[in-house]
């Protein structure tokens, strides 16, 4: 298994709505990300997760809440968002921090109403 | 903080050679990569090359690094309708945590 899943594809919520995305990797990778892209824009990094651990936070507000429950799995709560967090929300994997290529999922297409 | 800059957009026609640039900000960056989005899609990683090389040639693609000006560059041989995509160049930063993108080039492909 060489890819990385993400669920929902597409995910339309409302600002007091509480969802989750989720990301799933089984190529043993132990760094994993969060991205966001907004249209025509280059991704920005939000969280790095090593070895289960938050190792990078983008200054990402709150309302967005990591969480790597183990080694192949992690997920974003959403909480109280605003329109202006509709974007793509991508994954990632690497073998590890530092040098290793990232390989990306599909992405979840956030709407906000 | 500056941007990973690339041009817009590129129009080619199919068959021939395509070439991306990229100008990157850190020095210091140990890996360069190209990724690849097609529309409503994810990244796909089709290269990478490290800072102590010049050029990496693989397939259709060939990569050039020059240090000195902090230029990158893509080359795609014999260009299809499929190579149309987004290519957004991106280098290793934050001491090696952090994946910067560039601003991404539109490739288009014409018949």
């Amino acid at each position: 298994d060489t890819e990385v899943t993400q669920t929902p594809k597409h995910l339309v919520m409302g600002m007091t709505n509480k969802k989750s995305l989720k990301c799933e990797q089984h190529m043993g990778h132990r760094a994993m990300y969060w991205y966001k892209q907004k249209a025509k824009k280059p991704p920005e990094l939000m969280f790095v997760y090593s070895y289960e651990k938050l190792s990078i936070n983008e200054s990402v507000p709150s309302r967005f809440s990591p969480e790597c429950p183990n080694s192949s799995l992690l997920n974003l709560h959403l909480h109280a968002l605003q329109p202006e967090d509709s974007a793509l929300y991508l994954c990632a994997s690497s073998q590890m921090l530092r040098g290793n290529e990232q390989f990306f999922g599909p992405g979840t297409r956030l709407t906000v109403l | 903080g500056e941007d990973v800059e690339q041009s817009l957009f590129l129009s080619v026609r199919e068959g021939d050679s395509s070439v991306i640039n990229c100008t990157y900000t850190d020095s210091s960056s140990t890996y360069l990569y190209w990724y690849k989005q097609e529309p409503g899609a994810g990244l796909q990683l089709l290269t990478y090359i490290f800072s102590n090389m010049d050029m990496k040639q693989d397939q259709r693609l060939t990569v050039l690094l020059n240090k000195k000006d902090k230029h990158l560059s893509l080359r795609i041989a014999d260009t299809q309708t499929g190579d149309s995509a987004i290519y957004f160049c991106a280098e290793l930063t934050g001491g090696g945590n952090k994946l910067t993108f560039g601003t991404g080039t539109q490739l288009k492909v014409e018949l």
